[in-house]
């Protein structure tokens, strides 16, 4: 399965820009990456997914190098409704490495 | 209508009870999943159905039962199970594969169970 590998925690001040890079060493040709946020007895949201290059929306952005072996997501201006943990899956559609979620970063964002 | 409920929001069982996890879906999506989730660990993919199909099954234990009516519906029954099955369980449901398209998986807000 392809492994992703994020930073276990972050911390962070209300206003300022967060950016959480994610791993995956062995993405496949055709994985696309998405990024989810999950707040405490909730289930996951998703944020965004890319394949290459950049893409932002409007909670968001993902950024991905052309060897698309990581990836980093940029929340700007957070406040403390951010404080969530925060998860890269890398895969395609409805297969198995698409649906193994890392470990997660835990982003909590201070007054 | 862009939400996955899920009945009921706590559930309190022992180890000899039988019981069911519902959820529900109206987004017309084809592909519902069940996850498992413990205190402070990621999801863990437990079943995924595609048409109404069975189409992965992450090698759970048979004390969980996944069912799916019809499209919109998606059950889990539990029979036997053990204190350590205590999680919160967690349904999504996303469209199936739409040429070089991936999924957004829409989450329910999850099941509490509690396994005496």
């Amino acid at each position: 399965l392809a492994k992703t590998t994020q930073p276990i925690s972050m911390d962070s001040y209300e206003g300022q820009e967060v950016n959480i890079t994610c791993s995956h060493n062995n993405i496949a040709t055709n994985d696309y990456i998405t990024w989810y946020q999950q707040f405490p007895s909730q289930g996951p949201r998703f944020i965004i997914q890319g394949y290459k290059t950049k893409v932002t929306n409007e909670v968001a952005s993902l950024f991905i190098p052309a060897d698309r072996k990581s990836s980093t997501l940029s929340l700007p201006r957070v406040s403390l409704s951010d404080t969530a943990v925060y998860y890269c899956l890398v895969g395609l559609d409805t297969g198995r490495r698409a649906l193994t979620f890392g470990s997660g970063t835990r982003l909590q964002v201070q007054p | 209508d862009t939400e996955v409920t899920q009945t009921p929001k706590h559930l309190v069982m022992g180890m000899t009870n039988k019981k069911s996890l519902k959820c529900e879906q109206h987004m017309g999506h084809r592909a519902m999943y069940w996850y498992k989730q413990k205190a402070k660990k990621p999801p863990e993919l437990m079943f995924v159905y595609s048409y109404e199909k069975l189409s992965i099954n992450e090698s759970v234990p048979s004390r969980f039962s996944p069912e799916c009516p019809n499209s919109s519906l998606l059950n889990l029954h539990l029979h036997a199970l053990q204190p350590e099955d205590s999680a919160l369980y967690l349904c999504a449901s996303s469209q199936d594969r739409d040429r070089g398209w991936y999924n957004e998986q829409f989450f329910g807000p999850g099941t509490r169970l509690t396994v005496l």
